[in-house]
């Protein structure tokens, strides 16, 4: 079975601090990983994505996740964190066959000024 | 490309009452396509999954006959909260499975208060 776990349930930066949210997957073949952000009362928005290659990944607003297959990680990074980077920030692990997602339990980032 | 939508985005409802939410992939056709549910401050929890043409398929402990689910066409799925109650209150999220890599694409969210 798959499983995601997202270490931090709360995590507060200053602006224009680096950032990095922890990752980890349990999976038993390749896995296919996202990160999503989801603002108050919102949908979630897909911030990227690794499915081969390259094992770091450039994502929207500036994000970047690395791909680790040794350490069963995938942690997200953006080096300058604005304000309005404040939501909650969920990691997946998905399965190509059946299309399911399995997510984590969220890390809520805050950011001060 | 790959957009999908919610209808509505919000609905207050009386207890005892039925409420239904679309899920419509707008530029792209979606056999499958996901519901799940979240609780305040938690994370998104698989209701079902959705076939067009076929029954839905529940996850354990969701009841089938609460929470009906219709995927009549390729581009529109269907959840029914029958005989909603107070306890049903939650933020209801589909996704539809498409693209390349099969990947989910998440509709924006239905607020749904019950009375």
């Amino acid at each position: 079975a798959q499983s995601v776990t997202q270490p931090d349930i709360h995590i507060t930066v200053s602006e224009g601090a680096s950032l990095e949210l922890r990752c980890n997957y349990s999976y038993g073949a390749t896995p296919y990983l996202f990160w999503y952000v989801q603002s108050p009362g919102q949908g979630l928005q897909l911030l990227l994505k690794y499915f081969s290659g390259d094992t770091l990944v450039q994502g929207i607003k500036g994000f970047e996740a690395e791909f680790k297959r040794s350490q069963s990680s995938f942690n997200l990074r953006k080096p300058s964190v604005h304000w309005s980077d404040a939501a909650e920030y969920f990691c997946a692990v998905g399965n190509t066959n059946a299309g399911k997602s399995t997510f984590g339990d969220g890390t809520t980032l805050t950011v001060k000024p | 490309g790959a957009v999908v939508s919610q209808h509505p985005s919000r609905v207050i409802c009386k207890s005892g009452t039925s409420v239904k939410i679309e899920c419509r992939s707008l530029d792209f056709q979606a056999t499958t396509m996901f519901w799940y549910r979240q609780f305040p401050k938690q994370s998104l929890m698989l209701m079902a999954t959705s076939n067009e043409g076929s029954k839905a398929t529940y996850e354990q402990g969701v009841e089938k006959d609460k929470f009906l689910i219709n995927h009549a066409s390729l581009t529109l799925s269907t959840l029914t909260v029958t005989s909603a109650h107070p306890e049903d209150s939650s933020f209801y999220i589909c996704s539809a499975l498409g693209g390349d890599y099969n990947e989910q694409f998440f509709g924006p969210g239905t607020r749904l208060t019950v009375l």
